[in-house]
């Protein structure tokens, strides 16, 4: 099956910098998420990237899907972006919904005051 | 509703006893999906449910776990014989068809623990 690589695994940083954190898969998609795990547990849909950009406040995202990359940009970090982020790309597609997603490990990332 | 919901958001359970884990969906979302997550790892995908089609439960770890989604919306994930090692956070996910945003949408979990 598609494999979800993430990279770096853990990242800690001082409020106020940024920072690139990187997804590989191993075959074609046409659907690409990242998700924020905060420190309670709670994930959220940041977002839906199958290619091209897409910027939402201090976050934005790029798919090269024609490489298999997916690269989430964090700029100005804050304490409160302190969680695991998480990609996500289908296991199949059916009839064009979508089809369950397979996570990558995550990269932590700890922003420090 | 305006989010997915799930309960109970914990639960303790003896070894060998069932446990039966709720999830009520965005209103409308077509979608299910369920996941698992152990203590510090990824998400494991466990089922998914899309509309009246047959669920995808080729996740599902053993044959103690089965999940049913009643009426096309609330969803039950129900473990038999819990084991140690089941003992997860449960994570229960919707999300819409025909949209131009397929992201989904998460709740906040149940933490089960079995001792």
């Amino acid at each position: 099956g598609i494999q979800v690589e993430q990279s770096p695994p853990d990242l800690i940083l001082q409020e106020g910098a940024n920072s690139t954190l990187r997804c590989n898969f191993s075959d074609s998609v046409n659907n690409l998420q990242w998700f924020h795990q905060n420190p309670w547990g709670q994930l959220i849909n940041l977002f839906y990237i199958p290619s091209g950009t897409k910027q939402n406040g201090r976050l934005s995202a790029t798919t090269v899907a024609t490489e298999r990359y997916s690269l989430l940009y964090i700029s100005s970090s804050q304490t409160t972006d302190s969680g695991v982020y998480f990609c996500a790309v289908p296991q199949r597609e059916y009839g064009g919904s979508q089809g369950n997603l397979i996570f990558g490990k995550g990269t932590k990332l700890s922003v420090k005051p | 509703g305006a989010g997915v919901s799930q309960s109970p958001s914990n639960k303790v359970t003896e070894k060998g006893k069932d446990v039966e884990l709720r999830c009520d969906p965005i209103s409308g979302h077509t979608a299910l999906y369920w996941y698992r997550q152990s203590l510090g790892q990824g998400l494991e995908f466990l089922i998914y449910f899309q509309g009246n089609s047959a669920p995808d439960k080729s996740g599902l770890p053993s044959d103690r776990f089965s999940a049913e989604r009643t009426g096309g919306s609330v969803s039950t994930l129900t473990i038999q014989r819990t084991q140690q090692e089941d003992s997860a956070v449960y994570l229960c996910a919707s999300s819409s068809r025909g949209h131009a945003d397929y992201g989904y949408t998460f709740g906040s979990g149940t933490r089960l623990t079995v001792v």
